[in-house]
């Protein structure tokens, strides 16, 4: 089975512009989360989307939105990109949902990521 | 608000030594804790995944145990390769917040 893909694998914006990121989950997982991970540092938790819906938020601007299609794909997408948004964007995906009564043993997947430089 | 913390940051070893990688965090409310690897640039791979209610959990060369009610972690790694050189991060899971991350221990196993 595949794991968790992302694509592009890298990408070179300019400050001002628009990404869109994307991410496919491993089979059967309906839960999908977002990791922004700057050099040197952990990753720094984005969003997380279950069937479709929107289940937590971190401390991240209102450029930054996502969405999960029917498929359990989801797209990161970030507007007016900017120098600090230079990072490598994590993509992990779990059966369920977190929080969830099953969802506390679950294991999160990680995708190989999104490594964005804005120039 | 969960706060972790990693030491060493780095770590250079000869190739055959074992070693210790440490892990602390500040609210000990967590369902289980998870170990990961990390190539440089690339995403995260799970090694071990504690339960709170474990106390150690092993997987080939690797042994981490969890101390829930002081807050602590340990990765062992026994008999380490050049292989083993990456990045390992832990995360302590509350459950209902996201995971939160500390800042990794470099770790460079030389031939």
């Amino acid at each position: 089975d595949a794991g968790v893909t992302q694509s592009p694998t890298h990408l070179i914006k300019t400050r001002g512009q628009h990404v869109t990121l994307r991410c496919s989950p491993i089979s059967g997982h309906k839960s999908v989360s977002w990791y922004q991970q700057v050099l040197g540092q952990g990753p720094q938790f984005i969003f997380q989307y279950y069937e479709k819906e929107e289940r937590g938020r971190g401390n991240f601007p209102d450029r930054f939105s996502a969405r999960q299609f029917p498929n359990y794909s989801s797209e990161l997408n970030v507007n007016a990109l900017l120098l600090g948004d230079s990072a490598l964007y994590l993509c992990a995906s779990s059966r369920n949902a977190r929080g969830r009564g099953q969802g506390v043993r679950e294991k999160l997947f990680f995708g190989s990521g999104t490594q964005l430089s804005v120039l | 608000k969960q706060e972790v913390t990693q030491i060493p940051a780095a770590l250079s070893v000869p190739e055959g030594e074992n070693l210790v990688l440490n892990c602390s965090f500040t609210d000990s409310a967590i369902y289980n804790l998870q170990w990961f690897r990390q190539d440089p640039g690339k995403g995260l791979t799970s090694l071990l995944l504690i339960q709170s209610s474990q106390r150690e959990q092993t997987s080939g060369r690797l042994n981490a145990s969890l101390d829930k009610s002081s807050g602590r972690s340990t990765l062992y790694i026994a008999a380490s390769q050049p292989g083993d050189s990456a990045t390992y991060l832990c995360a302590p899971d509350g459950g209902n917040t996201p995971l939160v991350f500390g800042k990794g221990t470099r770790l460079s196993v030389i031939a």
